[in-house]
């Protein structure tokens, strides 16, 4: 069974530029979150999706914005990038709700330079 | 603003001893408490998880619980190398969003 799958793996990107990382949840989840981790700190939450609508969103700016697909894939995307948006980006999967805990996805790597 | 507070360390263990993580969480609506290793430039992994006041039990590891003093705590025992590791608390909110403390460095001496 395929885990969870994040791309791309590593990215660098330019102040001002736009990104967006993709990831597929295990077959069958259909809640997607995205977290943000910064070196020595925890994930930070971003976006919460079921059922392909937000059930929850962190404390980030309008530059940050997701959607979930039918195929309860998702895609966060980043505007306007600043040198502060250097993380690893991770997403998480679960069933349904967050009761049993998320599986991690190995994470995309976005350096802004 | 909801918080989960654990010590960054690093705590040193000698190899065999018990690790002892704590954790306190400010939401006394959480329901859900989980510990999630994460080995350096990996994701985190779940490795616990407890929903009732109490002990739980997994091989070496034990996760204990008190909703009245909004504590968790994870031992290790018999710690080995391979627990070198950041061990991450997280706890799930009324609104079913989970978040996560800065976690802690824990490093077993040889």
């Amino acid at each position: 069974d395929a885990g969870v799958t994040q791309s791309p793996t590593h990215l660098i990107k330019t102040r001002g530029q736009h990104v967006t990382l993709r990831c597929s949840p295990i077959s069958g989840h259909k809640s997607v979150s995205w977290y943000q981790q910064v070196l020595g700190q925890g994930p930070q939450f971003i976006f919460q999706y079921y059922e392909k609508e937000e059930r929850g969103r962190g404390n980030f700016p309008d530059r940050f914005s997701a959607r979930q697909f039918p195929n309860y894939s998702s895609e966060l995307n980043v505007n306007a990038l600043l040198l502060g948006d250097s993380a690893l980006y991770l997403c998480a999967s679960s069933l349904a709700r967050s009761t049993w805990g998320y599986t991690f996805g190995s994470g995309t790597r976005l350096t802004v330079v | 603003q909801k918080e989960v507070e654990q010590n960054s360390g690093p705590l040193s263990v000698p190899e065999g001893a018990i690790a002892s993580l704590n954790c306190t969480y400010s939401d006394r609506g959480s329901q859900s408490f989980f510990w999630y290793r994460q080995y350096s430039g990996k994701s985190p992994e779940l490795i616990m998880f407890i929903y009732s006041n109490g002990d739980k039990e997994d091989g070496r590891f034990t996760a204990q619980l008190n909703k009245a003093s909004q504590y968790v705590s994870l031992l290790i025992r018999d710690s080995q190398p391979s627990d070198s590791a950041t061990y991450l608390c997280a706890v799930t909110l009324r609104d079913d969003k989970i978040i996560f403390g800065k976690g802690t460095r824990l490093h077993i001496l040889p």
